[in-house]
């Protein structure tokens, strides 16, 4: 139990659907950060929230966006879904002094067919 | 954006050996890490955050780091097979986002 939960756990979409996925971090945690992992692959960086505010994106299209709540929730959404969106889906939260690092979630493995 | 290098595997060690998993860095700013470790399937978790030059020790782990040499090592004592996984070399990127490798794919064999 990490403190930092994922929901869906696993999603099948069609291809130009839309999709909310939710992050619910711990107390205190006001940074929280998206990663799309493909198979084989890192994470890569989709877009960073501190205090509610966008203060960092990735070298995502605009379709990916994302909304942080005052009570360290979080969500990721994208729409018109193409097949390579096709990933785990990662949430990471970070208290201010980030020597703790990052804690991450479980993950939402999406699928697009 | 803060990026390092690793060898991708897989590293294949016998159980009770040794493993390390080394990371070389070429930003001189960059001046602590996270070793974060993903099982298959799973998300990454922290194991280790060293930020001085030297060792760190956690149990059977040991995070090293030479800063004059620009790399940062993370040993394995006594390998067990259920450490076989992905670990990954993180430079903390100060309030942004980290950058992520592919990272190098541990295999402990029984």
């Amino acid at each position: 139990e990490t403190g930092v939960t994922q929901s869906p756990t696993h999603l099948i979409k069609t291809r130009g659907q839309q999709v909310t996925l939710r992050c619910s971090s711990q107390s205190g945690h006001n940074t929280v950060s998206w990663y799309q992992q493909a198979l084989g692959q890192g994470p890569q960086f989709i877009f960073q929230y501190y205090r509610e505010e966008e203060n960092g994106r990735g070298n995502f299209p605009p379709r990916f966006s994302g909304l942080q709540f005052p009570n360290y929730s979080s969500e990721l959404n994208v729409n018109a879904l193409e097949l390579d969106d096709s990933a785990l889906y990662l949430c990471a939260s970070s208290l201010d002094d980030r020597s703790y690092g990052y804690t991450f979630g479980s993950g939402t493995r999406l699928t697009v067919v | 954006q803060k990026e390092v290098e690793q060898n991708s595997g897989p590293l294949s060690v016998p159980e009770g050996a040794i493993a390390s998993l080394n990371c070389t860095y070429s930003d001189r700013g960059s001046q602590s890490f996270f070793w974060y470790r993903q099982y298959s399937g799973k998300s990454p978790e922290l194991i280790m955050f060293i930020y001085s030059n030297g060792d760190k020790e956690d149990g059977r782990f040991t995070a090293q780091l030479n800063k004059a040499s620009q790399y940062v090592s993370l040993l394995i004592r006594d390998s067990q097979p259920s450490d076989s996984a992905t670990y990954l070399c993180v430079p903390d990127n100060y309030g942004q986002n980290f950058v992520f490798g592919p990272g190098t794919r541990l295999s402990v064999l029984p």
